[in-house]
């Protein structure tokens, strides 16, 4: 079957514009989670959603980052007001189930973004 | 709170040579450990991981790694690297805790196979 899609792949945008990035999980996955890797750096938990629980947004870096999820379907993690230091790829996985044991996230290609 | 080392950012190796990464981390509970891989231009892959039992886990294309909980270290190693060994490795920890979703990742290295 298919795996975690997201889109675009690319993003360059301007200082202070907004943006929208958006993730397609794998069918029947209940959790989904996105990562930043910036440059150099390993991922950095953002946000995680599980089904109907509220989200676990302890990662977001700042306010002006946000992330929604319909279901348990498509996110996307919006980003208002973008800064430099916002510039890197953007990774989105998901998991069948996260409870007591542990379940492999599958991760998709990410979007790079660029603030120029 | 947890955290990940990755000794070397990047490791240059032979084709036919050991491949050896490090990896040490730190953790107030019993970790759950893993190794990801990540090719150019695509996401990360699981390559293996540890949750509990066996300390010495075998992975996807030829990889194990070791559980040592007296060194607090997870490191990779394969026999025999190929040229379609390089990329980039990564390795995590999360908790056996209630938010055992959450991983912490090491910033990564970069495994060069060299002709």
């Amino acid at each position: 079957g298919a795996g975690v899609s997201q889109s675009p792949s690319n993003k360059v945008t301007e200082k202070g514009k907004d943006v929208e990035l958006r993730c397609d999980p794998i069918s029947g996955h209940t959790a989904l989670y996105w990562y930043r890797q910036r440059l150099g750096q390993g991922l950095e938990f953002l946000i995680y959603f599980q089904g109907n629980s509220a989200p676990d947004k302890s990662g977001l870096p700042s306010d002006r980052f946000s992330a929604e999820r319909t279901g348990e379907s498509v996110s996307t993690l919006t980003i208002q007001r973008t800064q430099q230091e916002d510039s890197a790829v953007y990774l989105c996985a998901s998991s069948p189930l996260a409870g007591a044991t542990y379940n492999e996230q599958f991760f998709g290609p990410g979007t790079r973004l660029t603030v120029l | 709170a947890q955290s990940v080392t990755q000794l070397g950012s990047h490791v240059s190796v032979s084709e036919g040579a050991l491949v050896l990464l490090r990896c040490n981390y730190s953790s107030s509970v019993p970790p759950y450990l893993f190794w990801y891989v990540q090719y150019p231009n695509q996401g990360l892959q699981l390559l293996l991981k540890y949750t509990t039992g066996a300390t010495l886990v075998k992975g996807i294309n030829g990889f194990e790694a070791e559980f040592k909980k007296s060194e607090t270290s997870f490191h990779l190693t394969k026999p025999s690297a190929h040229m379609s060994d390089a990329a980039e490795y990564f390795c995590a920890v999360s908790h056996s805790g209630g938010s055992n979703y959450k991983l912490t990742f090491g910033k990564g290295t970069l495994l060069t196979v060299n002709p």
